[in-house]
């Protein structure tokens, strides 16, 4: 089976750092992938891993672990435009994606 | 960078009748396009896999005469759902793969957003 888990929601401030967190289990790995979605619209790219370790870019990073199956996406000086959902997906070795439920978070002023 | 244009962005349709989605790929070539579905505050289900020139792959329990997947052109898929109901109300994402960030990612349409009365 396929299973993708994510916190459902979380509150940071302005200014902050926040840590979505997502542990997966599927039927195959060939990279994680993060998106933000605002409410209404379509998901944006963030990030991708393939390999362990922390990939930045800019005020994003994202870490994988492979044999813990296990991602989080990390958010620095966060601004209120960053309120929006995140979701963490892994796209198995058929080149499908799939999705996780999505993180939602707010930012506080 | 790749575009998908979605079309149109909010339609809404009495049940019984058929509402068409378009999904194009513009200035790039799509062999394989993905339609979501989302529900409100939930995650995105993947409905089908279209394939350029041959049949869609459907996901299991995805009525495939419900949702038919036309993808005629290396450029354009097109979703219809027939004899609406309102249970189909939801949000429906087309997305194709493209190169980014040196990996093949997700690029996704705008969205069309359901209403069936």
């Amino acid at each position: 089976g396929q299973n993708i888990d994510q916190p459902t929601e979380m509150t940071a401030t302005e200014g902050a750092i926040v840590q979505i967190n997502c542990t997966y289990q599927t039927s195959g790995f060939n990279g994680l992938f993060w998106y933000q979605q605002h409410a209404g619209e379509a998901p944006t790219f963030l990030s991708y891993n393939v390999l362990d370790g922390l990939e930045e870019k800019g005020r994003f990073s994202s870490f994988l672990s492979r044999s813990k199956g296990y991602s989080y996406l990390l958010l620095k000086e966060l601004q209120m435009k960053d309120s929006a959902s995140y979701l963490c997906a892994v796209r198995n070795y058929g080149q499908n994606f799939v999705f996780g439920p999505g993180t939602r978070l707010s930012v506080l002023p | 960078g790749a575009v998908v244009s979605q079309h149109p962005s909010r339609v809404i349709c009495k049940s019984g009748t058929s509402v068409k989605i378009e999904c194009r790929s513009l200035d790039f070539q799509a062999t394989t396009m993905f339609w979501y579905r989302q529900f409100p505050k939930k995650s995105l289900m993947l409905m089908a896999t279209s394939n350029e020139g041959s049949k869609a792959t459907y996901e299991q329990g995805v009525e495939k005469d419900k949702f038919l997947i036309n993808h005629a052109s290396l450029t354009l898929s097109t979703l219809t759902v027939t004899s609406a109901h309102p249970e189909d109300s939801s949000f429906y994402i087309c997305s194709a793969s493209t190169q980014g960030s040196g990996a093949n990612v997700l690029t996704f349409g705008a969205g069309s957003r359901l209403t069936v009365l």
